[in-house]
């Protein structure tokens, strides 16, 4: 069974830099072909990939935010970090975590963790 | 790369709800389906264009060609009442991931 959950602060002011963690179980970030990705929805609207960090250590980025985030991807600690510098008020969303293997949608979430920027 | 969706499909129980996903020769690339019912995470609903995860009821069905891939729902049901969105993998530029705006179905 493949369980993910996302954990980090509920509150971040602006400018700061907002840390969420993936903690995942039941899959294997060194197996071929698994991606675990960071995909964001701010409230009321359409969901917005991030980043994904696949098996074989490549990592991509959303380009309209590529310059504001880092993903890594611990699989000794079966995590996968997501780092975004200089938050504003429009960063405000649920963050969600999300495994694919090859590509095949993501077919494993976790429970997604509201993040509100504000001062 | 843009993918389009209806903001909105309405469909009376028991009919056949279509969803459509436009994009630009969108039926050369695998298209995901997800459903997400208020306060919960998206679920996959149809990848790979037409085919079903596990425990998605058949009456799910997705197709794709052309500029438009399709989620069809039939007998639809007051639980279908959703957003649903649909996904690509490697857009032709730079995302790797890119998702529709989503269309909410109201089931009256």
């Amino acid at each position: 069974q493949i369980t993910l959950k996302e954990s980090g602060p509920t509150l971040v002011k602006p400018t700061q830099t907002l840390t969420l963690t993936c903690t995942f179980s039941g899959l294997s970030l060194s197996a071929s072909g698994v991606g675990v990705a960071w995909i964001r929805q701010p409230p009321g609207k359409a969901l917005e990939w991030l980043a994904i960090s696949y098996w074989n250590d490549d990592n991509r980025y959303n380009p309209s935010l590529k310059n504001r985030l880092t993903i890594t991807g611990d699989a000794s600690k079966n995590q996968v970090v997501l780092t975004m510098t200089n938050v504003d008020r429009g960063d405000t969303a649920t963050y969600f975590c999300a495994h694919s293997q090859w590509q095949r949608g993501f077919d494993y979430w976790g429970q997604g963790t509201l993040v509100t920027v504000s001062s | 790369y843009v993918l389009t969706q209806p903001p909105s499909v309405s469909v009376a129980p028991g009919q056949t709800a279509r969803i459509t996903c436009g994009g630009d020769n969108i039926g050369s690339k695998s298209v995901h389906w997800y459903k997400q019912r208020p306060g919960q995470a998206p679920m996959l609903v149809v990848y790979d264009d037409s085919d079903r995860p596990s425990g998605i009821p058949d009456r799910f069905s997705g197709s794709n060609s052309g500029n438009t891939a399709t989620l069809t729902i039939n007998r639809a049901e007051a639980g279908d009442e959703a957003d649903y969105y649909c996904q690509i993998w490697g857009s032709g530029g730079d995302h790797d991931v890119l998702f529709g705006g989503g269309t909410k179905v109201t089931v009256l």
